[in-house]
């Protein structure tokens, strides 16, 4: 079974354009997750939802952050703009079962 | 509040040394609790996970206990390979069927030939 798809795997841009990062989870998890690893920061939750409707956004940084899941198959995450912070790894995670979560290999955002 | 408490890395060790990574929680309710390893450029993979007091979680010859009593979820091994080397993770959710999880920062984990 193929596990959670995330693209691109690496972005490099430049300070106030926009970055979309695009998740494919599991096929019939029902939950789906976007964390931001840094090494300062370590793992933080940015948001979750459960059947395709976004349950906790309380770790989007700000309104230059944003996750649409428009059907259970697919999902982005979007910087506009984006900024030199935010750089680090964004993983995707999907999962059935409570607490056992799938993630992705991550994308790897550089913002110059 | 809800939050996990690792034991600082970085941790070198040599190939057959014994391991031990050190975790703590808090939780407001009566959680589940999870380890997780990331392998270098690769996500996070679940490694055993344990869901109510006294349970022992194992898998490929690491261990760990929920200790209620301690509030602990230490994570060990008897004899560490150089594959090993990785970045473990303690988490926890904090109720039953509760899906998102508290993660702590991370134990970096240098196995030596």
């Amino acid at each position: 079974d193929a596990g959670v798809i995330q693209s691109p795997r690496h972005e490099v841009t430049e300070m106030g354009q926009e970055v979309t990062l695009r998740c494919k989870p599991i096929s019939g998890h029902n939950s789906l997750f976007w964390y931001r690893q840094t090494m300062m920061r370590g793992l933080e939750l940015l948001i979750y939802f459960n059947n395709n409707v976004p349950i906790d956004d309380s770790g989007m940084p700000e309104d230059r952050f944003s996750a649409k899941m428009p059907n259970a198959s697919f999902s982005t995450l979007k910087i506009q703009p984006s900024e030199p912070r935010d750089s680090a790894v964004y993983f995707c995670a999907s999962t059935l079962v409570a607490g056992e979560l799938f993630f992705g290999e991550g994308s790897r955002l550089t913002v110059l | 509040g809800n939050s996990v408490t690792q034991m600082e890395g970085p941790v070198t060790l040599s190939e057959e040394a014994f391991l031990t990574i050190n975790c703590t929680y808090t939780a407001t309710g009566y959680p589940s609790l999870f380890w997780y390893v990331q392998y270098p450029g690769e996500g996070l993979q679940l490694l055993l996970k344990a869901t109510k007091a006294d349970d022992k979680g194992s898998n490929k010859g690491f261990e760990a206990t929920y200790r209620k009593e301690t509030t602990s979820f230490h994570l060990e091994k008897g004899s560490v390979q150089v594959s090993d080397s990785a970045v473990y993770f303690c988490a926890l959710s904090d109720r039953p069927g509760a899906n998102n999880l508290f993660f702590g920062t991370g134990t970096r984990l240098t196995v030596i030939p």
